[in-house]
C-alpha cells in the first residue's frame, strides 16, 4: 500500500522554463512534507519542506505547494537549470511516527538545453 | 568534512555470510536510521535509533540487527545474507529537538549490496 505516489517516473523541461513534479499522499496523518533531489551514486540531499500548517512554502529557484484538501503537493522550480537533472523523491511524515519518512517512488527530471 | 558517511560503499558477497555496514554522523543529531533501496528504486525505513534507544523496527527479518554504540554512528549487521538483501542501504540523521519543530533527514551516499 502506498502512501506517498509519485505518478510521474519522468519529465523533461528545457532550461529557464519551469519544472513541475508532482506528488499525492493518501495518509491523512502526514503532517510534514519534504522533497530530495538524488544524483546517481549518492544519497538523496534534501531540498526543501513543508509543514501541513503553510500551503506555500519558497526557497530560492524551489517552491513547493501543499493543498491538503486534494491530497496533493507540487515541486516548482524555475528557472530550471542543466544541473537540475537528477530524481526527485517527495517524503512525508506524521508527528508522533518518530520521523519515520515514507517516499514516493521518484520522478527523474533532464533538463535539456 | 562529510556530515553522513556510510562504509563501505560496495559489498559484493556470497549468499550465507555475514557482513556489517558502518554509519557514521557528524552534524550532532540525535536520531539515525536505516532505509532500504529496493531494484525498483523505492525508498523505505528500516530501522531508526533515537539517543542509541531503538524507537523504529519496520518489520525487518531479525537477520538484520542495527547496532548503536553512541548516537553518532548506527551500524547494521546482516546474517545469513540472501539474494533479496541486494539493494542499496542508505544510513540518515535527524535532530528530534523538542521545539526544533520537524527537522529534514540528512543522507550518506549508500551502500550497493550485491549478494552472488
Amino acid at each position: 500500500d502506498q502512501q506517498v505516489k509519485q505518478n510521474s517516473p519522468s519529465l523533461s523541461v528545457q532550461e529557464g522554463r519551469i519544472s513541475i513534479l508532482n506528488c499525492d499522499y493518501t495518509n491523512s496523518m502526514f503532517d510534514y512534507f519534504l522533497w530530495y533531489k538524488k544524483y546517481p551514486a549518492e544519497g538523496p540531499t534534501f531540498l526543501i519542506s513543508i509543514s501541513s500548517i503553510k500551503d506555500k512554502n519558497e526557497d530560492g529557484r524551489f517552491t513547493v505547494f501543499l493543498n491538503k484538501s486534494a491530497k496533493h503537493l507540487s515541486l516548482h522550480i524555475v528557472p530550471s537549470q542543466p544541473g537540475d537533472s537528477a530524481v526527485y523523491f517527495c517524503a512525508a511524515s506524521s508527528t508522533g511516527t518518530a520521523s519515520k519518512l515514507t517516499f514516493g517512488t521518484g520522478t527523474r527530471l533532464q533538463v535539456t538545453l | 568534512d562529510t556530515a553522513v558517511s556510510q562504509t563501505p560503499k560496495y559489498l559484493v558477497t556470497q549468499m550465507g555470510n555475514d557482513k556489517s555496514i558502518k554509519c557514521e554522523q557528524n552534524l550532532g543529531h540525535d536520531t539515525m536510521y536505516w532505509y532500504k533501496q529496493d531494484s525498483k528504486k523505492f525508498l523505505k525505513i528500516m530501522f531508526s535509533y533515537n539517543n542509541k534507544e531503538l524507537i523504529i523496527n519496520e518489520t525487518v527479518p531479525n537477520r538484520f540487527s542495527p547496532k548503536s554504540p553512541d548516537k553518532a554512528h548506527l551500524n547494521l549487521h546482516i546474517n545469513s545474507l540472501e539474494l533479496g538483501d541486494s539493494a542499496v542501504y542508505f544510513c540518515a540523521s535527524s535532530s528530534t529537538a523538542k521545539g526544533a519543530g520537524a527537522q529534514p533527514q540528512h543522507f550518506g551516499d549508500g551502500t550497493r549490496l550485491s549478494i552472488l
